[in-house]
């Protein structure tokens, strides 16, 4: 038990299908991420919100779209995706100190695009 | 641009020696490293860190070493056992975590 808990673990959709991820941490954290993990790919940074507020777009398509309704609670709304968007997406959180942050990933969303 | 990299893809151990994980970035303004550890189905988990003022640090069974003259990082695991076996990633950083740059990842895996 890492304190971030992403659902679902495994998704499959079609290209023309909405689905949204879901990330929650118990860490008391006030930064959190979304991040890409393609195979043989490093991984990505998508998204950053600093106490509910988007600092970071990491040049994203318009078919992700993020949402932080608090410090604690992180979506990613997923529509009209391609086959190539299928990777494990991670959350992450941090605590913003400014220097020597640690990140504390979840599990990821397995997802398949059709 | 900057990038992180790992010299080796796989490396294969047996159980019970000590496993070396390499580590090269190329931004001398890095200060800040980490390591994670990622088995399968999981997510990546903290390991240990170290910052440009040192050159070394130690926790359970695992070692960092850094030499900031030729920009490389390494990971050691003492007495390796079964569930050592993952990837690891390095990332190196200045300032907060959104600046990490992750490294592309080593699969160890331990023979028995």
């Amino acid at each position: 038990e890492t304190g971030v808990t992403q659902t679902p673990r495994h998704l499959v959709m079609g290209m023309t299908n909405k689905k949204s991820l879901k990330c929650e941490q118990h860490l008391g954290h006030n930064a959190m991420y979304w991040y890409k993990q393609s195979a043989k790919k490093p991984l990505e940074l998508m998204f950053v919100y600093n106490f509910k507020e988007q600092t970071e777009n990491n040049s994203v398509p318009s078919r992700f779209s993020p949402e932080c309704p608090n410090s604690s609670h992180l979506f990613l709304h997923l529509h009209t995706l391609q086959p190539e968007d299928s990777a494990l997406y991670l959350c992450a959180s941090s605590r913003r100190t400014g220097t020597n942050e640690k990140l504390f990933f979840g599990s990821g969303t397995q997802l398949s695009v059709l | 641009g900057e990038s992180v990299g790992l010299h080796l893809p796989t490396l294969s151990v047996q159980e019970g020696d000590n496993s070396i994980i390499n580590c090269a970035y190329s931004n001398s303004a890095s200060d800040y490293f980490i390591w994670y550890k990622q088995e399968s189905g999981k997510g990546p988990q903290f390991i240990i860190d170290i910052r440009s003022n040192m050159d070394k640090r130690q926790g359970q069974r695992v070692t960092v070493l850094l030499n900031k003259t030729v920009k490389h990082l390494s990971l050691q695991i003492a007495a390796t056992q079964p569930g050592d076996s993952a990837v690891y990633f390095c990332a190196e950083g200045q300032g907060g975590a959104q600046k990490l740059v992750f490294g592309q990842g080593t699969r160890l895996t331990i023979n028995p």
